[in-house]
């Protein structure tokens, strides 16, 4: 069974705060994802990683950065959180790119 | 970028009818069509996937088609049952290529008993 798991569940910050959200895999897998999810909009892609210490922009990587410098391991940070940031932030693994993605069970963070 | 388009952001249906959810996708070079299903304060799963080589696909009570001249592919989902109540994302991917999934919106399914 893929285990997802990201570090908190639930997290509070002040604008300002650098913030990391941490992801860890157990399967193995190539490639880790992190979205964000906000009512009404999908689950919108940020950045994605499909090796170790490689990275690709998604679609709004904008306010964020990421760091893998293990495979099992993904981080998402905020490098000045904003209250639009306010948001669940999803991240996932595969083994491929087109292929079934595991999610993690999601980080709901607010900033205020 | 790829942008996919959902429809409708919400369907009702009495248990025991069929729901269709359709998508639609801009870049002609995407070939792989996953759904996901998101259950109220769950994760999302991977319920059906499809691919370009293929028009049609189906798994018990669930079935993907895809029209790739079209743009577009749908969920069907027949004989439903209060299980299937939850939220509905389909997603498109250049697959191959170093891209990751584009979603869209979602489909908030919901049954009626």
């Amino acid at each position: 069974d893929v285990k997802v798991t990201q570090s908190s569940r639930y997290l509070v910050k002040r604008t300002g705060e650098k913030v990391f959200l941490e992801c860890v895999q157990d399967m193995d897998h190539e490639n880790m994802f992190w979205y964000r999810q906000d009512p009404g909009l999908g689950l919108r892609l940020i950045y994605f990683s499909y090796d170790v210490k490689m990275k690709e922009k998604g679609d709004i990587p904008e306010g964020y950065s990421v760091s893998r410098e293990k495979k099992e391991r993904f981080s998402l940070i905020l490098e000045s959180a904003s209250t639009n940031q306010t948001s669940m932030y999803l991240c996932a693994s595969s083994l491929r790119l087109a292929a079934e993605q595991y999610f993690g069970p999601g980080t709901r963070l607010t900033v205020t | 970028g790829e942008n996919v388009e959902q429809h409708p952001s919400t369907l009702s249906v009495q248990e025991g009818d069929s729901a269709v959810i359709k998508c639609t996708y801009s870049d002609s070079a995407s070939n792989y069509f996953p759904w996901y299903k998101q259950e109220l304060g769950k994760r999302p799963q991977l319920i059906i996937d499809i691919r370009s080589n293929v028009g049609e696909k189906k798994d018990q009570r669930i079935a993907v088609t895809l029209n790739k001249t079209a743009k577009h592919f749908s969920l069907h989902i027949t004989e439903t049952q209060p299980e299937d109540s939850a939220v509905y994302f389909c997603a498109a991917s250049i697959g191959g290529g170093a891209d990751g999934l584009t979603f869209g919106k979602g489909t908030h399914l919901i049954i009626q008993p």
